[in-house]
């Protein structure tokens, strides 16, 4: 089984809809992480946490929220989607080396 | 201009060749280095990951990282076509969590 889990990981919605993204990770790492990737524009740091009381805004945290509801799960939410929230979403974790690993990802499209 | 900066490709490359792909960056306080592999439509994968300046090789791939020139570099010997896929080169400033900073990606196609 894969140590991080990423749901749905294909989804359509509509603007104004709200959209949650969950993330599971079996790696027992404190750390977690948010990302959007869009071509051209590489790997953008949404939210992270270094544990379940300690939650950060990244580069472009604006439009999105998150929820850490244990260790291992971290969901990332869009409250009324845009167009421009398409994109690639991926979650992560990291060791104690600041190394990083990725889910999956979810591709998102809002129209 | 990027922090960091990453030819995003394509590069195509007969099987067997070596393969070079390479990254610049900015920022002189980066220390720790890292190499991810992305397939189409997956999770980067982690690779490499090194500290400061040197090489460090694991089977048929070479880490190198020049801290004098800003530049840093992952070889691939005897390239198969698995091997295709796009390459992000990324780093920070120290371990544990601190910012990492990814480079766009460089596509690479390794032709039967």
């Amino acid at each position: 089984d894969a140590d991080v889990t990423q749901t749905p990981r294909n989804r359509i919605t509509k603007t104004g809809k709200r959209i949650m993204l969950e993330c599971s990770q079996t790696k027992g790492h404190d750390r977690m992480y948010w990302y959007r990737q869009d071509p051209g524009l590489g790997l953008q740091l949404i939210y992270y946490s270094f544990d379940v009381k300690d939650i950060n805004k990244g580069e472009i945290s604006d439009g999105y929220s998150v929820s850490r509801q244990a260790q291992a799960k971290f969901s990332l939410s869009l409250e009324s989607a845009i167009p421009n929230q398409t994109a690639l979403y991926f979650c992560a974790t990291s060791g104690e080396r600041g190394e990083q690993y990725f889910g999956p990802g979810t591709r998102l499209t809002v129209t | 201009q990027k922090e960091v900066e990453q030819d995003p490709g394509p590069l195509s490359v007969p099987e067997g060749a070596i393969v070079s792909l390479n990254c610049t960056y900015s920022n002189s306080a980066f220390q720790y280095f890292m190499w991810y592999r992305q397939y189409s439509r997956k999770g980067p994968e982690l690779l490499m990951y090194t500290y400061s300046s040197g090489n460090k090789e694991d089977g048929r791939f070479t880490a190198q990282v020049d801290k004098s020139s800003k530049y840093i570099s992952l070889f691939i010997r005897d390239s198969q076509p698995s091997d295709s896929a796009t390459y992000l080169c990324a780093m920070s400033v120290s371990g544990g969590y601190q910012k990492v900073t990814f480079g766009t990606g460089t596509k690479l196609q390794v032709i039967p």
